[in-house]
């Protein structure tokens, strides 16, 4: 089946830091999607992205498809912006039906 | 609007007791998931259901079963508990698109421990 692997696995940053989280994906996908899982548990959707590059405030993504990889970047970082940070893909051999997760990346912000 | 609503939050089972993990959306979404998260193994897709009356398997189904009878409610049971289903349980939803599946939309958990 597909792999899906983030790097780095764990980054300390102090507040105001730039980061930029790497997911590289096996295979053809339908979608890819990041996801930040907050320090209580619940995952909170940041982009849906199969190409292309997306802005949300101080979080931007980009897919490259054609070379199966994409970034995460997180501008001036803030506390809040601690947790745990996952890839998520739909494989083409899997259209509709599966996301496929990465182990994710934790992330700890300290003022 | 709910979202995606899960109970109970918290279970303790004794091996070998069965229970039913509940889920529901209020998004008129066609797919649903269940996914087990464990310690440094990410998320993995236990069963999934493109629509009522419609369910499969994912990565790791052994000791589940689920049913489809309407679109809002897709309940994850657990037959014969065992330790190594000690996990937190995550259910999801989305519309599915022409090309496959639109952005997901995840309950808030359920922490099983199972003795």
């Amino acid at each position: 089946g597909i792999q899906v692997e983030q790097s780095p696995p764990d980054l300390i940053l102090q507040e105001g830091a730039n980061s930029t989280l790497r997911c590289n994906f096996s295979d053809s996908v339908n979608n890819l999607q990041w996801f930040h899982q907050n320090p209580w548990g619940q995952l909170i959707n940041l982009f849906y992205i199969p190409s292309g590059t997306k802005q949300n405030g101080r979080l931007s993504a980009t897919t490259v498809a054609t070379e199966r990889y994409s970034l995460l970047y997180i501008s001036s970082s803030q506390t809040t912006d601690s947790g745990v940070y996952f890839c998520a893909v739909e494989p083409h051999t899997q259209a509709g039906t599966a996301l496929i997760f990465g182990k994710g990346t934790t992330l700890s912000v300290s003022s | 609007n709910a979202g995606v609503t899960q109970t109970p939050k918290f279970q303790v089972l004794k091996t070998g007791q069965s229970m039913t993990l509940q889920c529901a959306q209020d998004m008129n979404h066609e797919y649903m998931s269940w996914y087990r998260q464990d310690p440094g193994m990410g998320l993995r897709l236990i069963h999934y259901s493109v629509g009522a009356g419609i369910t499969d398997q994912g990565e790791v189904p052994n000791g589940y079963n689920v049913s489809r009878s309407t679109t809002e409610d897709f309940p994850l049971r657990l037959l014969s508990a065992a330790p190594s289903q000690t996990s937190v349980y995550f259910c999801a939803s989305s519309y599915s698109r022409d090309r496959g599946l639109d952005e997901q939309f995840f309950g808030p958990g359920t922490r099983l421990t199972v003795l």
